[in-house]
């Protein structure tokens, strides 16, 4: 069964950082695109950031571009986002997706980012 | 990147047909056709319903359908029935190889 696991979530303080990991199995992971998906509290799915098959290129929505960093390690079936200079905008539960230009098919179960002071 | 325009609410009764647009611009859902659809019931995770416009993954139902004319994709959800009630999002690959969501439209079953 494909599963793929988020964590990292939790509170920061604006301005600060944190850094969310998204545990991937039952897949080839190094064979797919991955991305990052968020939804603030209410809202919608809003696409955050995604990484191509070795890391080589990555693109970003333009709200977190400069802030964000997505990365993967495919020996360890990671996918990785490093969020810094963090606003309240950026609280929301953040997912972990599998997908290419098809879409996103495997989705984990998300993690809880609350930038508040 | 502006989110695609969604209805932000569609009803329909029991065995009714309802059809949900997404429309975006010639960057994004007129430029490709790889608009996707996905469901999410409240407090769960979002479940990929259609793919490349009109595709369905295995184990979607087939009262889902898929269509895009031009810079409006739309779902259409036959035979509608009461575990359909949930919120529905489209998405496109853009222009720059990025990807942009609509706004959700909560579906009824009244």
């Amino acid at each position: 069964e494909m599963q793929l696991v988020e964590s990292g979530g939790g509170l920061a303080q604006p301005g600060g950082s944190l850094r969310l990991s998204c545990a991937a199995s039952g897949f080839i992971f190094s064979s797919h695109w991955m991305h990052w998906v968020r939804q603030a509290p209410g809202k919608g799915l809003v696409w955050v950031t995604r990484i191509d098959y070795d890391g080589s290129t990555t693109r970003y929505a333009d709200s977190v571009k400069g802030r964000f960093t997505i990365s993967r390690d495919n020996a360890k079936n990671t996918l990785f986002l490093q969020m810094s200079s963090l606003r309240a905008e950026d609280t929301a539960v953040y997912y972990c997706a599998k997908g290419g230009f098809y879409g996103m098919d495997v989705w984990g179960q998300g993690t809880t980012v609350t930038v508040s002071s | 990147q502006s989110a695609l325009t969604q209805p932000a609410s569609v009803s329909g009764s029991p065995g009714q047909s309802i059809t949900i647009s997404c429309t975006g611009t010639s960057s994004d859902v007129g430029a490709y056709n790889y608009v996707s659809w996905y469901q999410q019931h409240p407090g769960k995770v979002p479940k990929f319903m259609i793919y490349e416009v009109s595709n369905r993954p295995s184990g979607v139902p087939d009262r889902f359908s898929g269509s895009k004319s031009g810079n409006t994709a739309s779902l259409t959800i036959s035979g509608l029935q009461a575990e359909d009630e949930a919120d529905y999002y489209c998405s496109s690959f853009a222009s720059g190889s990025t990807w942009v969501f609509g706004g959700g439209t909560k579906v009824t079953v009244l």
